[in-house]
């Protein structure tokens, strides 16, 4: 299947600092790309949805101002978590779609981020 | 709106046991539904994905069959093993359409006892 990378896979930040989460297309064009949240013994919740050159489509409760994505390329998506705070913390999943057909998402590793 | 639900809870089952995992949803109206493994901090693994037009799909020890129009899938493993340990979350899309994206299961969690 493709391959989808995702960094960093663990972050510890202190609340009031942002930060960057990368997730990456090895060898597909995704032209969609997904962000899911999932908090301890929960199921993953999608944040939001992106199609390059977009402005990202945020599910309602997610805000837009704090979760910033940037979907600029095919193969890349970034989210940052702007202003943390320590119930920002919770693994984060990115998914992504494209040109090898539209049944199948291929996830990231996910990032576990640890907002002290 | 779609609400995917997963019995049981947590499994815990001794090495060798052939175990059913069990997902229902609300809407029959999807497009596709995917198993998938989640390892403890660890990202998703996709085991099996069944289009709305079939019934089951196969692969080694597990099968996962679908009931479209009541709302389930199950996802069967034979001879199970130490390191199928993990979570099993079930989740399902409404469409291809850009938005229409999985929704998921709370996940079983199954332990295999050497």
């Amino acid at each position: 299947g493709a391959v989808v990378s995702q960094h960093p896979s663990r972050v510890i930040c202190k609340s009031g600092t942002s930060v960057k989460i990368e997730c990456r297309s090895l060898d597909f064009q995704a032209t969609t790309m997904f962000w899911y949240r999932q908090f301890p013994k929960q199921s993953l919740m999608l944040m939001a949805t992106s199609n390059e050159g977009s402005k990202a489509t945020y599910e309602q409760g997610v805000e837009k101002d704090k979760f910033l994505i940037n979907h600029a390329s095919l193969t890349l998506s970034t989210l940052t978590v702007t202003s943390a705070h320590p119930e920002d913390s919770s693994f984060y999943i990115c998914s992504a779609r494209g040109d090898r057909g539209l049944t199948e998402a291929f996830f990231g590793q996910g990032t576990r981020l640890t907002v002290v | 709106k779609q609400e995917v639900t997963q019995i049981p809870a947590a499994l815990s089952v001794p090495e060798g046991e052939n175990l059913v995992l069990n997902c229902s949803f609300t809407d029959s109206a999807i497009y596709n539904l995917q198993w998938f493994r989640q390892d403890p901090g660890k990202g998703l693994t996709s085991l099996l994905l069944i289009q709305s037009s079939q019934r089951e799909q196969t692969s080694g020890r597990l099968n996962a069959s679908l009931d479209k129009s009541s709302g389930r899938s199950t996802l069967y493993i034979a001879a199970s093993q130490p390191g199928d340990s993990a979570t099993y979350l079930c989740a399902v899309r409404r469409g291809i359409d850009y938005g229409q994206n999985f929704v998921f299961g709370p996940g079983t969690r199954l332990s295999v006892l050497p």
